[in-house]
C-alpha cells in the first residue's frame, strides 16, 4: 500500500525567511504533484513533476523530485503572507488514475 | 464555466437519510475522480471514471456509497443511509485523459454534515 508522508505538518514562519517542506512516499513513482489549498477552497495545482531530477519554479516556490530517494521537496524562498495555505503533495502510481495525498503542511507566514 | 462545478456546496442531513452530490467536470475532460477529505487531512480517493465507465471503485468505504456518470459528463455520488462518519468534504476532480500526466482539476467540494 502506498504511503505518502509530509513534514512538517504545521509550519509557522516569518516573512522573508526560507524553508522546505518534505514529501516522502513508499512506492516507486515518477509522477508527483503539489497542490495548494486555502481554507474552504478547492485544491489548486502548483507543480507537476514527471521524472527523476525534475525541478520546477514559480515565483517564491520551487519543487523538486528525487525518485530514487522517493522524496520531493517544496522550497519556499523569502516567504510572504500570501503564501499562507495548506500544501499537499500527491503521488500517482497508475499513470493518471488515483492520486494518493500526503497529510498536508499547514503554512502560516507572519508579518 | 471554466472549472469543475460541484453542488450543493453545503449539505446537512439527518443520520439515515440518503444524499446525492453532483459534479460537473471541465468540458472535454475524460477522467473524473471523487475524493473524500476529512477535517485536517488530505483527500482520499473514492472512485474514478473514464467517460461513463467506472474503472476503479476501490476507495468507496462501503456499499452505501454509489457513484455514476451515465453519459460520460456529469457525475453523481450517492450515499445511502448516511452515518455520522460520512461527514466530510467530498471533492470532485477531472483531467483531460488518463496517462497524459495532466494535473487533476478540483472543484470547491461539497461539505456534508450528518446530524
Amino acid at each position: 500500500e502506498l504511503k505518502v508522508e509530509q513534514n512538517p505538518l504545521f509550519l509557522s514562519m516569518q516573512e522573508g525567511k526560507n524553508y522546505t517542506i518534505y514529501c516522502n512516499y513508499s512506492t516507486t513513482s515518477d509522477r508527483l504533484y503539489w497542490y495548494r489549498q486555502d481554507p474552504g477552497k478547492s485544491l489548486e495545482s502548483l507543480f507537476v513533476l514527471l521524472s527523476n531530477g525534475a525541478v520546477k519554479q514559480e515565483g517564491r516556490l520551487m519543487a523538486s523530485l528525487d525518485t530514487k530517494a522517493r522524496l520531493s521537496t517544496l522550497h519556499i524562498t523569502a516567504a510572504v503572507h500570501d503564501l499562507s495555505a495548506t500544501y499537499f503533495c500527491a503521488v500517482d502510481i497508475n499513470a493518471g488514475n488515483m492520486l494518493t495525498f500526503g497529510g498536508g503542511t499547514r503554512l502560516m507566514v507572519k508579518p | 464555466g471554466a472549472g469543475v462545478s460541484q453542488s450543493p456546496r453545503y449539505k446537512v442531513a439527518k443520520r439515515g437519510q440518503d444524499v446525492a452530490l453532483r459534479c460537473d467536470p471541465i468540458s472535454g475532460h475524460v477522467s473524473l475522480f471523487w475524493y473524500q477529505q476529512a477535517l485536517g487531512q488530505g483527500p482520499e480517493f473514492l472512485t474514478y471514471f473514464q467517460n461513463e465507465a467506472q474503472l476503479d471503485k476501490s476507495g468507496l468505504p462501503s456499499d452505501r456509497f454509489f457513484a455514476e456518470r451515465p453519459e460520460g459528463s456529469v457525475s453523481t455520488l450517492k450515499i445511502q443511509r448516511t452515518q455520522q462518519e460520512d461527514s466530510a468534504v467530498y471533492l470532485c476532480a477531472s483531467s483531460l485523459r488518463q496517462g497524459w500526466s495532466q494535473p487533476q482539476h478540483f472543484g470547491d467540494g461539497t461539505r456534508l454534515s450528518i446530524l
